[in-house]
Formats: structure tokens, C-alpha cells, sequence
């Protein structure tokens, strides 16, 4: 069936480095993927998305692009921060477009001073 | 501002207690959906719900129940709730329409201890 497969965490990084965090997907049809943040305590909120192979999401200094080859969509970002520790789960859309989506495990990535 | 509630953001139940989940949102969306989180899981899918009274089974949908009876609210009913229900609850909401790329728009969460 379908799948999200993300790199386990957690994830430790000092200020300023930079991050990779990998999501492979199921290759069934031409899926919308997506990056979740989920800062402690709160909900998931959208990073960014991508709904056709090449393209590339952004916000916020994060980037991932949709890889459609390798069923692709790696979150990256050159600087990080602080205040980026938090949750990150991949997900992608189903086709029928029941509006449904499919997450992978999330990735804790925590960044020291 | 988009804005999806929640009731609660932490409960404590007895096993065998009838527990609701209550989520409201003010985005006049018609999809609606109940995940669980728990570490090393990611988020499941308990129920969804596409309009007024309609809903369909997710993916664990064994042990709950769902209610929609207005549009903007969707609730999650744990009829006998158990340790193992033990978890934090995500609701969401979604607008409809052609593209598939709508984002899911989460409310803060539940995190409900059974005893």
C-alpha cells in the first residue's frame, strides 16, 4: 500500500549547520507531497509542499524538491537554528483525492546553541 | 485567520469510561479527520469525514466512533476507553475541490491518559 519512509531520528545538530532530513514515498501515481513542523506542544503546521515532479517547495529557509525518479522529497536547510527543534513528518496525498494523506514516523531534530 | 480547536488539550480517564473528543473549525471545510500520534508511528488516521454525517473508517478505527452532525464540528467518541487508547489526538480539516494539494489544517491536540 502506500508509505512515507523518513530517516529516524533523532536528529542533533549545532547552530548553524546544515540539515538533511530523507523522505522516500510510494511511487502510486503523481501524489502532492509534504513537509509538517511540529513545534512542542502545538499541532502540525504546514512547512511547505510540492504537487508535480521538479518541483521545489520553500519556506522559511527550508527547501525540499519533488523527486520523481528516485520517489524523493528530502527537507533541507543550510543554516539551522534553535528554534527549528521540533518534529518534522513527510507526508504525501492519496490519489483519490479523498483529501486523505499519509504521514511518515517524523523526524526529531534538535539543534544546540 | 484559519483556526481549528480543540477541547481540551489534556484529559485524564478511567478504563471503561466513555471519553469525547470534541474539534471545531471556522474554515467552513467539509473534510474533517481524526489522527492518533504516537512515538515511532507517526500520525494514523482514525476516521474522516467528507460532509454532515457522512464518515468513512481510516486506518485504526477499531475502539472509536465519530459524530458530525453540524459542518464545522467532528467529534471522536472512545466508547470504552482503554490503556492502550493511551495517546495524543490531532484533529484536522481540509477544504474541498479539485486540487489535491490542499494542505490539512491541524488543531493543537488532545493528550489523553487512560488509568
Amino acid at each position: 500500500g502506500d508509505s512515507v519512509t523518513q530517516m529516524e531520528g533523532p536528529v542533533t545538530l549545532s547552530e548553524e549547520a546544515f540539515l538533511t532530513i530523507n523522505c522516500t514515498y510510494t511511487a502510486t501515481g503523481y501524489p502532492s507531497l509534504f513537509w509538517y513542523v511540529q513545534y512542542p506542544g502545538e499541532g502540525l503546521q504546514l512547512l511547505l509542499k510540492a504537487t508535480k515532479a521538479d518541483d521545489k517547495g520553500s519556506n522559511k529557509g527550508f527547501e525540499a524538491t519533488y523527486r520523481k525518479e528516485t520517489t524523493s522529497f528530502h527537507l533541507e536547510k543550510g543554516s539551522v537554528q534553535v528554534s527549528d527543534s521540533a518534529v518534522y513528518f513527510c507526508a504525501r496525498g492519496q490519489i483519490s483525492n479523498t483529501g486523505k494523506l499519509i504521514f511518515g514516523q517524523g523526524t526529531t531534530l534538535q539543534v544546540k546553541p | 485567520d484559519v483556526k481549528v480547536t480543540q477541547s481540551s488539550r489534556y484529559l485524564v480517564k478511567r478504563t471503561g469510561e466513555k471519553v469525547f473528543l470534541e474539534c471545531v473549525q471556522d474554515m467552513d471545510h467539509e473534510n474533517m479527520f481524526w489522527y492518533r500520534q504516537d512515538p515511532g508511528l507517526g500520525l494514523r488516521l482514525i476516521y474522516f469525514s467528507y460532509d454532515v454525517k457522512m464518515k468513512e473508517k481510516g486506518d485504526i478505527p477499531e475502539g472509536y466512533s465519530v459524530s458530525r452532525e453540524k459542518k464545522e464540528r467532528f467529534s471522536l467518541i472512545l466508547e470504552s476507553a482503554s490503556t492502550n487508547q493511551t495517546s495524543m489526538y490531532l484533529c484536522a480539516s481540509r477544504g474541498s475541490g479539485t486540487g489535491i494539494s490542499y494542505e490539512q489544517y491541524f488543531g493543537p491536540g488532545t493528550r489523553l491518559t487512560v488509568t
